[in-house]
């Protein structure tokens, strides 16, 4: 079956450092792969889809400058937070969608602590 | 606005009943909704996709039923075992178009406890 492997599975960082967060698809190729968030007892809220080859498309109330998105191959995207804060902390996940598979596939999620 | 619920306090069943789900959604027109499972500290894994045209599916011990005059889908799962304990969301496509060029709009989830 489809497998995203996304990494690192968590990351403490200082407030005001970036941090980047790996996506790949290992067995299919995804021209688009999708990056939620997640905090603590709340649904997973899609952040931004990105598309192999061209710019990320945000959704409202994502700052793009703050979250810049990568998908510079068929099987990686990469989501970097710029200048984090301890807000940022939460549980970012990524998932393509496998052409011809139903449903989406997600990655083990990115657990960030800011400090 | 598009809103999707899902009763997200903890859901207690026993051992082998069959527990049921519920999802809701208002100001949607979906093609087909998906139910995934969520593990503490793990990404979704998909479960089940139903369509608008079909009234349920099945998947071993998981049924899934879709009315989408009342907006609503039912999500069973029978003989029920401690291994099934998870959150379980509901997601619908967040575009129009469909077919996973659009990312998924979940519900809250609800938090499915399987006592022995």
């Amino acid at each position: 079956g489809a497998v995203v492997s996304q990494h690192p599975s968590w990351v403490i960082c200082k407030s005001g450092t970036s941090v980047k967060i790996e996506c790949r698809s290992l067995d299919f190729q995804a021209t688009t792969m999708f990056w939620y968030r997640q905090f603590p007892k709340q649904s997973l809220m899609l952040m931004a889809t990105s598309n192999e080859g061209s710019k990320a498309t945000y959704e409202q109330g994502v700052e793009k400058d703050k979250f810049l998105i990568n998908h510079a191959s068929l099987t990686l995207s990469t989501l970097t937070v710029t200048s984090a804060h301890p807000e940022d902390s939460s549980f970012y996940i990524c998932s393509a969608n496998a052409a011809g598979l139903h449903g989406y596939t997600f990655g083990s999620g990115t657990r960030l602590t800011v400090v | 606005s598009q809103k999707i619920e899902q009763n997200s306090e903890a859901l207690n069943i026993q051992e082998g009943k069959t527990a049921t789900l519920t999802c809701n959604y208002t100001n949607y027109s979906p093609a087909y909704l998906q139910w995934y499972r969520q593990d503490p500290g793990r990404g979704p894994v998909f479960l089940l996709l139903i369509r608008e045209n079909e009234k349920e599916k099945r998947k071993e011990r998981l049924k899934v039923t879709f009315d989408t005059t009342l907006k609503q889908s039912l999500f069973h799962i029978t003989a029920s075992q401690p291994a099934d304990s998870a959150t379980y969301l509901c997601a619908l496509e967040s575009g129009a178009a469909g077919g996973g060029a659009d990312g998924l709009t979940f519900g809250k989830g609800t938090h499915l406890i399987i006592q022995p």
